[in-house]
């Protein structure tokens, strides 16, 4: 176990469906992180919250909607997804974004999702 | 914008040898950090590389960061079954962590 939980674990889901997924880190971490996995593909980074504020929006999407109420926790609003959306959605946390020495990412498990 | 490209993408190994991947950046990079994804687990950190030229020894496992801060190795000696899974080089520019596509490795018995 890392500290970090994400519910659900697998998710199928139509194109019209709205659906969220959910992460808890309990290790005290400020930085939160939103990553999608695809098959043959690098991890691609999604959104970067610290201390609840969104820093970085990395060009994904409208129709992928984050939410930071608190440090501790992380969703990730989906509406009309596309099949191509298909992927492992994992989540990070990390003491800072930006930290003095070693700022290692814990991931948690992560929510497969399958879009039909 | 940053890329970071790892090679090779499969590696397959005799249990016993060593093998060695490789991840180059586009960009200096402040630290690059190394992964390993079990299968059908998440990525856990092994460890970060901040000075140019460091190397830093885990076991069986030996990591190197290069003189310009653009590239890094990972080098596993003496390979067993429990070193299977996929290894990611991660470099880090500013806040953000850039994931090379990782280095799949399978061993035969």
């Amino acid at each position: 176990e890392t500290g970090v939980t994400q519910t659900p674990r697998h998710l199928v889901m139509g194109m019209t469906n709205k659906k969220s997924l959910k992460c808890e880190q309990h290790l005290g971490h400020n930085a939160m992180y939103w990553y999608k996995q695809s098959a043959k593909k690098p991890l691609e980074l999604m959104f970067v919250y610290s201390l609840e504020e969104r820093v970085e929006n990395n060009s994904v999407p409208s129709r992928f909607s984050p939410e930071c109420p608190n440090s501790s926790h992380l969703f990730l609003h989906l509406h009309t997804l596309q099949p191509e959306d298909s992927a492992l959605y994992l989540c990070a946390s990390s003491q800072e974004v930006l930290a003095e020495g070693i700022n290692e990412q814990f991931f948690g498990p992560g929510t497969r999702l399958t879009v039909l | 914008g940053q890329q970071v490209m790892q090679i090779p993408q499969y590696q397959h190994v005799q249990e016993g040898e060593d093998f060695t991947t490789y991840c180059n950046s586009s960009t200096t990079l402040s630290n690059i950090q190394w992964y390993k994804q079990r299968p059908g687990g998440h990525p856990v950190f092994l460890i970060q590389l901040v000075k140019s030229g460091e190397v830093k020894k885990q076991k069986r496992l030996t990591f190197q960061f290069g003189e310009a801060k653009k590239n890094s190795s990972l080098h596993i000696t003496a390979t067993q079954t429990t070193d299977v899974g996929t290894y990611f080089c991660a470099g880090r520019e500013d806040y953000k962590l850039s994931f090379g596509a990782g280095t799949t490795v399978t061993v035969r018995a």
